[in-house]
């Protein structure tokens, strides 16, 4: 069974860091892209970084480059979000998501974690 | 990077047929067969039901479809039924090799 669990979520002042982990099992991991997405509650879906399978190519929205960095461990299955000069408005529920494997779309996501900008 | 125009919400009857746009420009949707769309109902992750335009992933209704003309795309549930309530997005690959979510819509069954 394919799951995925993200961490690090947490409560962070402005102009802080934070690091985001996405656990993945029940597949080859090092054979997929990997998504990151990001959602106020209540509010739509953002997409915010992807990566190669190898870690070769990344690519970022414009609110979030030069602040965050995705990067992958697969020898450790794991999918990282490294956030650095965090804002108020990048307060979200943060998703990691499994590109699919033969086309364009996410189509294995976790349940999220919570990350909280505020002084 | 703006978001995809998608109206905010549409309704139906148990049994009749919804369509949800889907609009971008011709440096996302309209360039490139690389749609998707994902169904989310409240308080859960989102789910795939639709890549690349009008492909199903195993285990979706057929009764979701999707198409495209020109920068537009379109979700269809035919049949609607109350588990269809939710809300909805569309995705698609861009020129920039990033990618834009739509605004989402909320799917209502009376």
């Amino acid at each position: 069974e394919v799951q995925l669990v993200e961490s690090g979520g947490g409560f962070v002042q402005p102009g802080g860091s934070l690091r985001l982990s996405c656990a993945a099992s029940g597949f080859t991991f090092s054979n997929y892209w990997m998504h990151w997405v990001r959602q106020v509650p209540g509010k739509g879906l953002v997409w915010v970084s992807r990566i190669y399978t190898d870690g070769s190519r990344t690519s970022y929205a414009d609110s979030v480059e030069g602040r965050f960095t995705i990067s992958r461990d697969n020898a450790k299955n794991t999918l990282y979000l490294q956030m650095n000069s965090l804002r108020a408005e990048d307060t979200a529920v943060y998703y990691c998501a499994r590109g699919h494997s033969v086309g364009y779309g996410s189509d294995y996501w976790g349940q999220g974690t919570l990350v909280t900008v505020s002084s | 990077q703006s978001a995809l125009t998608q109206p905010p919400s549409v309704s139906g009857s148990p049994g009749q047929s919804v369509t949800i746009s889907c609009t971008g420009t011709s440096s996302d949707v309209g360039g490139y067969d690389r749609v998707s769309w994902y169904q989310q109902p409240p308080g859960t992750a989102p789910k795939l039901m639709i890549y690349d335009v009008s492909n199903r992933p195993s285990g979706v209704p057929h009764r979701f479809s999707g198409s495209k003309s020109g920068n537009t795309a379109s979700l269809t549930i035919s049949g609607l039924q109350a588990e269809d309530e939710a809300d909805y997005y569309c995705s698609s690959h861009t020129s920039t090799n990033t990618y834009v979510f739509g605004t989402g819509t909320k799917v209502t069954v009376l």
